[in-house]
């Protein structure tokens, strides 16, 4: 069966180091995104890809990096994580024009010491 | 900020019909109404979605008013699983230039 799979599912980094968190899909997707959730906000959009070698800015980018060389994977990089970056973190996929077809993975959830 | 507004939190008995209410007095012409919920800790799960007209589904029901300002998900014999965050969303449903934006959603506890 077809899947997201995030991992890893729980990471605790030291602030200023490099963190990627790892987004693979077998479904097919076009789209892919990455999104922070925190408690009092809802899930908030960083980054963003329409296909392979496109990626967008979300509402809350900065600080983070994503590459798309490929359908299946959307690596997020923190380049030097912060505290403030402490949070869950979700995948999720869909194929083209299709709202109703995202489809969530099971979270990472991040903490920076 | 978020385009739609509901109630933070809501209870209902195991077994009756859980009615959630979602407030979105400026949704335009092409916006459709999306549902999601999320169970304690997953990842958000894709409900229903409507334009115009009444929707229903193997989950749930959405009844959307005429004026478009306000919609109500149904969960007709709420279970005890079905105690998740319920999320309302406005967007558009044409081509790849949107994005949800995500409120706080409504904590429905189905008790026992």
């Amino acid at each position: 069966d077809a899947e997201i799979t995030q991992s890893p599912r729980h990471k605790i980094t030291e602030t200023g180091r490099q963190v990627t968190l790892a987004c693979h899909q077998t479904w097919n997707h076009n789209n892919m995104f990455w999104y922070r959730q925190d408690l009092g906000h809802g899930l908030r959009l960083i980054h963003y890809s329409y296909g392979v070698q496109d990626t967008n800015k979300g509402e809350v980018s900065d600080g983070y990096s994503v590459s798309r060389s490929n359908t299946e994977d959307l690596p997020l990089t923190l380049e030097s994580a912060a505290s403030s970056q402490t949070s869950v973190y979700f995948c999720a996929s869909s194929a083209s024009g299709q709202l109703y077809g995202y489809t969530f993975g099971s979270g990472t959830r991040l903490t920076v010491v | 900020d978020a385009k739609t507004t509901q109630p933070p939190s809501m209870d209902c008995a195991e077994g009756r019909a859980a009615n959630l209410p979602c407030n979105h007095s400026t949704i335009s012409g092409n916006e459709y109404v999306y549902w999601y919920r999320q169970i304690h800790s997953q990842g958000p799960q894709y409900i229903i979605h409507g334009l115009k007209n009444n929707e229903t589904n193997e989950m749930a029901s959405l009844i959307i008013t005429e004026d478009r300002k306000s919609s109500t998900l149904i969960l007709p014999h709420a279970t005890l699983r079905d105690t998740a965050v319920y999320y309302c969303i406005v967007s558009e449903n044409a081509g790849n230039n949107r994005k949800l934006i995500w409120g706080l959603g409504t904590s429905l506890a189905v008790n026992p």
